[in-house]
């Protein structure tokens, strides 16, 4: 099992600013993923977050919006850049298939 | 397009009886299938799964089946407990870790 941190838990950003958001892993993993849960909606992957290459982005998704990090095997950092409203969702972290973070509530004013 | 989808968003169940929760897929390559569990602020909490090579995994209370001639599967609780009041989603994966969720279903256990 895995157990995953990630913060911050909430936050209220003003448009056009920048948001990262991190994920702590207890142990290595080989794969880690990021899902957004947009407001009455299901979760949708954004990304793969690769260790020592470049995230793979699912389409919609784009590098320059979600810059994702993932310098080791236990850690990753999203980015949600210049900010608008729309952006206003939920961002969670995943380890493997089984294990998610407590998920990060953002909204964008 | 939605490869995964819960069709009901809503189900209410009394305490002690069985609740049973429906998922269809659309994507013939998906080989893995996962139910989650989730409560308002926190992340989905993993509650069983089957490859596709089964047709039932059972784990306590929480049995899941498989159906792939009809694309359909199944999480069946029994008994229904007030604990178990949360959002349920429904997820499939093909050949990797990266999954499809369905839109959930909210399911209400009355004492």
């Amino acid at each position: 099992s895995a157990v995953i941190s990630q913060k911050p838990s909430r936050d209220i950003c003003q448009r056009g600013t920048s948001l990262t958001i991190q994920c702590q892993v207890d142990s290595q993993v080989t794969m880690m993923f990021w899902y957004r849960q947009q407001p009455g909606q299901s979760l949708t992957l954004i990304a793969t977050a690769n260790q020592g290459s470049e995230a793979t982005y699912e389409s919609g998704f784009v590098i320059d919006k979600f810059p994702i990090s993932r310098p080791n095997l236990t850690f990753s950092t999203l980015t949600v850049s210049n900010m608008s409203p729309e952006d206003s969702s939920i961002y969670l972290c995943s380890a493997g298939r089984a294990f998610f973070g407590q998920g990060t509530r953002l909204t964008v004013v | 397009d939605q490869q995964v989808k819960q069709n009901s968003p809503s189900l209410s169940v009394q305490e002690g009886r069985i609740s049973i929760l429906n998922c269809d897929y659309t994507n013939s390559m998906f080989d893995y299938f996962l139910w989650y569990k989730k409560y308002p602020a926190e992340g989905p909490t993993f509650l069983i799964s089957i490859s596709s090579i089964k047709d039932k995994n059972e784990d306590g209370r929480f049995t899941v089946f498989l159906n792939k001639s009809a694309k359909h599967l199944s999480l069946h609780i029994v008994p229904s407990q007030p604990g178990d009041s949360a959002v349920y989603f429904c997820a499939a994966s093909a050949n990797d870790y990266k999954l499809s969720f369905g839109a959930g279903t909210t399911v209400t256990v009355r004492a």
